[in-house]
């Protein structure tokens, strides 16, 4: 079945540690993207990736990192300089970004939780 | 981008017609009129997206007012599966558009058996 996974799905880490949510995607999607939602809230985009080797920040990206390194996979690294990091995380994918208008794919999504 | 006015909330019965209304006066020629619904602890899954005519799918209608400055979902027949926050959406298929879609705060719908 082709879809977006990510993991883990729970992911704990101490104040000041880097960590780094998966997302890989088979749909042969050129556009990933990274939200993130905080509770009782919409969607909040962090980064996305119209092709390999580019991507632009989004609305939030300040204290988060992103690589496209390969056409499946969309990896976001929260750094300690992110403030308020414990949220839930979920990446995306679409056939393409601009013209006309494509749907995208949710992963399951990664909540992370920062003491 | 363009906004959307949804009501907090809604109450539907199971196997009873459920209406979600989506009021969006701002929205310019190129908008496409998106809907996305989420599940408790899961990722949006796509529903229905429309231009300006009315759309039908497997999952739902899209009922686009004729000056397109409001829309509605329309679930046929509620399950309790249906139970889920509903995104009305506008996205810009035009221009520097990339494919950016911004969530407000949605339709939190409860479906009572």
């Amino acid at each position: 079945d082709g879809g977006i996974t990510q993991s883990p799905k729970y992911l704990f880490r101490k104040e000041g540690q880097n960590v780094t949510l998966s997302c890989e995607q088979n749909l042969n999607h050129d556009a990933m993207y990274w939200y993130r939602q905080d509770p009782g809230q919409g969607l909040r985009l962090i980064y996305y990736s119209q092709i390999v080797n580019d991507f632009q920040k989004g609305d939030i990206a300040e204290g988060y990192s992103v690589s496209r390194e390969k056409k499946e996979s969309f990896p976001l690294t929260v750094t300690s300089a992110q403030k308020n990091p414990t949220a839930f995380y979920l990446c995306a994918s679409s056939k393409g970004i601009s013209g006309i208008s494509y749907e995208q794919y949710f992963g399951p999504g990664t909540r992370l939780t920062v003491t | 981008d363009a906004k959307t006015t949804q009501p907090n909330s809604m109450e539907s019965n199971e196997e009873e017609p459920v209406h979600l209304p989506c009021n969006h006066s701002t929205i310019s020629g190129t908008d496409y009129i998106h809907w996305y619904r989420q599940l408790p602890s899961q990722g949006p899954e796509y529903v229905i997206h429309g231009l300006t005519s009315n759309v039908n799918n497997r999952m739902a209608s899209l009922a686009i007012a004729e000056d397109r400055k409001s829309s509605t979902l329309i679930l046929h027949r509620a399950t309790l599966r249906d139970a889920a926050v509903y995104y009305c959406i506008l996205r810009s298929a035009g221009g520097t558009s990339y494919g950016k879609l911004t969530f407000g705060q949605g339709t939190i719908l409860t479906v009572h058996p």
